[in-house]
């Protein structure tokens, strides 16, 4: 059963920052893996879709890698605004049956 | 572009009472899910439709949860009766295609319910 974790849970950094956040899964047979950001009472929002067969993607100050072997993603944010203050989290889609898991989340707070 | 659409976004409701939710999924999407989202933790894939047809559904608790999505397009999750470990945001998503790497899926607002 794959099973998807985020380091760290909540972190809070001043404006102006590079931060870096971890995405681990257990299977390492995946379709694609993606990450999304959640604003409070809101749905969520794609940011970025990772293709098994690909190693990174970016958009903008974002830029997710992922290393399917060792069972890691990582999302870094260059040059961290107030406005990215949001949940963020990650989700694997499995070969197997179309079942896609989500990870926790990590609880961003960028500080003016 | 329309959004999905989610009624009601919030619904407060007693144990062993009945509730139901809509989700209108963005036009000429195929595939169809949703949610469970408990506070603090991610979302967790209750139902996944592909047209009007039942793709996974293996983390439905169907002896109380129960879904359709009739002509294709809207959807209504109902739960029956309801139990205080349902209280969560039920969250309805769409995409495009099926089993396509590169297709995201699209999120609506959610229904915030509290059960007492």
């Amino acid at each position: 059963k794959q099973e998807v974790t985020q380091i760290p849970a909540a972190l809070s950094v001043p404006e102006g920052e590079n931060l870096v956040l971890n995405c681990s899964f257990t299977d390492s047979a995946i379709y694609n893996l993606q990450w999304f950001r959640q604003d409070p009472g809101k749905g969520l929002t794609s940011l970025l879709l990772i293709q098994s067969s690909q190693r990174e993607q970016t958009s903008g100050r974002l830029n997710a890698s992922l290393d399917k072997s060792s069972g890691r993603s990582t999302l870094y944010i260059a040059a961290s605004q107030p406005g990215d203050s949001a949940t963020y989290l990650c989700a694997v889609e499995d070969n197997y049956g179309q079942n896609f898991v989500f990870g926790p989340g990590t609880r961003l707070s960028v500080l003016p | 572009e329309a959004g999905v659409a989610q009624s009601p976004r919030y619904k407060i409701i007693e144990k062993r009472q009945s509730v139901a939710f809509w989700c209108n999924p963005i036009s000429g999407h195929a595939t169809l899910y949703w949610y469970q989202q408990i506070l603090g933790q991610g979302p967790k894939l209750l139902i996944q439709f592909q047209n009007n047809g039942v793709v996974d559904d293996s983390q439905l608790p169907k002896d109380r949860f129960s879904a359709e999505r009739l002509k294709g397009v809207d959807s209504t999750l109902k739960i029956q009766p309801a139990k205080l470990e349902d209280s969560a945001v039920y969250l309805c998503a769409s995409s495009f295609s099926y089993r396509v790497s590169t297709d995201t899926q699209y999120f609506g607002p959610g229904t915030r319910l509290t059960v007492l």
